[in-house]
């Protein structure tokens, strides 16, 4: 089984500031998903394929990444992006532990 | 509008059963391979379950394999999860989850039923 390390599990940024959170794999994966939630709420695809945004997603979001080592970053922070961020990959269907985004 | 409602959540004592279901509606139901995922306490996410579009093919991760059970009904765009011997441990938000089979994600979450184990 593949185990997802997110990186890290909690971080705050100032509005405008750039932020960048990473997912470590076990094995190297082909493709890494990312989901947003906020309290309360169930959790949102938001990043899938690595680096493609879904529906509604903000452009200042963004993912990269290959092999073992995946991030997600958004180019200048804003309060509507406070939220915990999983990753995700099908080979085993895990999930990372989340990133906590809190706002200064 | 795409909607996935879960149902059936509750309280339970160690070792009982209970069995969730979720109302689907907003696509063509039986198109799609469909998921359970939990959410412990702590948030930690977890698959529980997986059925095929057409309810041939079913997977389980060995947490759960032996006692839960996904199942779906096609004609009323229904999935279940039925679950037994139930541990302290199961406790955790119980969300249905459209999977996009091809690409490996989950693309369409409902709101989740709550499933508490404890004497």
């Amino acid at each position: 089984q593949i185990v997802l390390t997110q990186s890290p599990a909690i971080m705050s940024a100032s509005p405008g500031e750039k932020v960048t959170m990473t997912c470590s794999a076990s094995s190297s994966i082909s493709y890494m998903h990312w989901y947003q939630q906020k309290p309360g709420t169930s959790p949102k695809r938001w990043i899938y394929d690595t680096s493609k945004l879904a529906s509604g997603v903000p452009a200042r979001f963004s993912g990269s990444g290959s092999g073992t080592s995946y991030s997600l970053t958004i180019s200048s922070m804003e309060a509507e992006d406070a939220a915990t961020y999983y990753c995700h990959q099908r080979s085993s269907y895990t999930f990372g532990g989340g990133t906590k985004l809190e706002i200064k | 509008e795409v909607q996935l409602v879960e149902s059936g959540g509750g309280l339970v004592k160690p070792g009982g059963s209970l069995k969730l279901s979720c109302a689907a509606s907003g696509f063509t139901f039986s198109s799609y391979a469909m998921s359970w995922v939990r959410q412990s306490p702590e948030k930690r996410l977890e698959w529980v379950a997986e059925i095929s579009s057409g309810g041939s093919y079913t997977y389980y991760p060995d947490t759960v394999t032996g006692r839960f059970t996904i199942s779906r009904d096609n004609a009323k765009n229904t999935l279940y999860l039925e679950m037994s011997s139930l541990r302290s441990e199961d406790t955790a938000m119980y969300y249905c989850v459209r999977y996009e089979l091809r690409r490996g994600y989950f693309d369409v979450w409902g709101a989740g039923t709550t499933v508490t184990v404890s004497s």
